[in-house]
């Protein structure tokens, strides 16, 4: 029931691309991307909603694919900022949310 | 708009005394999420809430742990008898109702000695 997340790091340069991928063995009724810094709580990014959407929020957009069960996050032209571990969370039910192992990401200046 | 508020922060307790942790929610958000974290994992789900009634609890949760909320408010996560083993940081979350985006609090961390 728990998501799987690809790969499970990342290592890039600033100004480089990275994309997350996240799969699910489940139909989904959304999809939720978080984002952790070490020591904090995980912080929310976007959801997507079954659909096949795609949502963007500056230089970080996603995607969900309803009928494979997959969603994939994509970061463009990398900052410092962004390193931190990315969770996708899914929801099969339109009731909790099941997190996955995370991604972690770290940008090298 | 406050967000979710979680304390005691941080939390040092022997082997085999009892903690209690308590998380208020987003005022307007009726639904309330208890999650563990350990090093190098997601967020692993321990039950939920809606409004007062708590509508599931994960199977892999011991009898020892116990979450209430009484009002519909705030919530308390309380542990018995803890062990090394419940060494994490506990992760209170809310959410307008499901399928909607879930806030977390900075979260609760417990270190059993």
């Amino acid at each position: 029931q728990q998501p799987v997340q690809s790969p499970q790091a990342v290592i890039l340069r600033e100004g480089e691309d990275a994309v997350i991928n996240c799969s699910s063995s489940k139909a989904l009724y959304s999809v939720h991307w978080y984002r952790q810094k070490h020591g904090e709580a995980p912080v929310f990014l976007m959801i997507l909603l079954k659909g096949g959407e795609q949502k963007g929020h500056e230089k970080i957009s996603a995607s969900f694919n309803e009928k494979k069960q997959q969603s994939s996050l994509y970061l463009t032209a990398s900052q410092l900022s962004y390193s931190g571990t990315y969770f996708c969370g899914t929801d099969p039910v339109d009731d909790k949310i099941i997190f996955g192992k995370g991604t972690r990401l770290h940008i090298l200046p | 708009d406050t967000g979710v508020s979680q304390n005691p922060r941080h939390k040092i307790t022997k082997r085999g005394q009892n903690v209690t942790f308590r998380c208020d929610p987003i005022s307007e958000h009726n639904r309330l999420y208890w999650y563990r974290q350990t090093l190098g994992q997601g967020p692993e789900f321990l039950t939920y809430f809606q409004n007062e009634a708590q509508l599931e609890k994960s199977r892999l949760l011991s009898d020892r742990f116990s979450a209430e909320r009484p009002k519909g408010s705030f919530s308390t996560l309380e542990i018995q008898r803890t062990e090394q083993g419940d060494s994490a940081m506990y992760l209170c979350a809310s959410s307008q109702g499901a399928g909607n985006t879930i806030y977390f609090g900075e979260g609760s961390w417990l270190t059993v000695v």
